[in-house]
């Protein structure tokens, strides 16, 4: 499968824990989504990077979130001190940005379960 | 920001019968209008997508139609066969020149095929 993939596919974890999870896009694309998906949602948007620059996060991602992309190439994104509101459907995304045409490919999420 | 109201939240068809999802948008400046569809457990994946300079786009058994005036665009599956069940997800977004793709996804269509 040469689409996006991720990295666990599970975690379970206990409150107050630090969790890590990463994604490797696309070969070649420079850009790369994380989104956060809760049940009976649609996926939001929680921070971009343009290769290994991160050029936005949103509001909901909060001081305990923190995302790397230190080559341009994989993706890390990694919870502090977990909280149970945390616990969702992780997606990571990528494109190949400067086209009119760019799309946005899924991987198959780290589902999150914090107890 | 951008709202994406999406409806109806669930629907069942017969087999071989057509289904239509709609969605409206509430940022006139939103431009790029994507599908996903998710089954359970797997990634979304993108079906169709519209740009705000065309009215209709189709292809093989799905179409979609966009209304820029009213802020409402639809996706439609003809001759439904029961590989189409899933949730489908719309989304809007804006895009200016070098901007990244931030996706706001309405909260999902379960669509159930019956035999």
């Amino acid at each position: 499968d040469t689409g996006v993939s991720q990295d666990p596919r599970h975690k379970i974890t206990k409150r107050g824990q630090n969790v890590t999870f990463r994604c490797d896009p696309i070969s070649e694309h420079n850009r790369l989504y994380w989104y956060r998906q809760t049940l009976g949602q649609g996926p939001e948007f929680l921070t971009y990077f343009q290769n290994e620059a991160q050029l936005e996060k949103s509001r909901l991602l909060s001081d305990r979130f923190s995302a790397e992309r230190p080559k341009g190439s994989f993706s890390t994104l990694e919870i502090q001190r977990t909280e149970q509101g945390d616990s969702a459907m992780y997606l990571c995304a990528s494109s190949v940005s400067g086209q009119g045409n760019e799309k946005l490919f899924f991987g198959s999420g780290t589902q999150l379960s914090v107890l | 920001g951008e709202n994406v109201e999406q409806h109806p939240s669930t629907l069942s068809v017969q087999e071989g019968d057509s289904a239509v999802i709609k969605c409206t948008y509430s940022d006139s400046a939103s431009n790029y209008f994507p599908w996903y569809k998710q089954e359970l457990g797997k990634r979304p994946q993108l079906i169709i997508d519209i740009r705000s300079n065309v009215g209709e786009k189709k292809d093989q058994r799905i179409a979609v139609t966009l209304n820029k005036t009213a802020k409402h665009f639809s996706l439609h599956i003809t001759e439904t066969q029961p590989e189409d069940s899933a949730v489908y997800f719309c989304a809007a977004s804006i895009r200016t020149s070098g901007s990244a793709r931030q996706l706001t996804f309405g909260s999902g269509t379960q669509l159930t095929v019956l035999p």
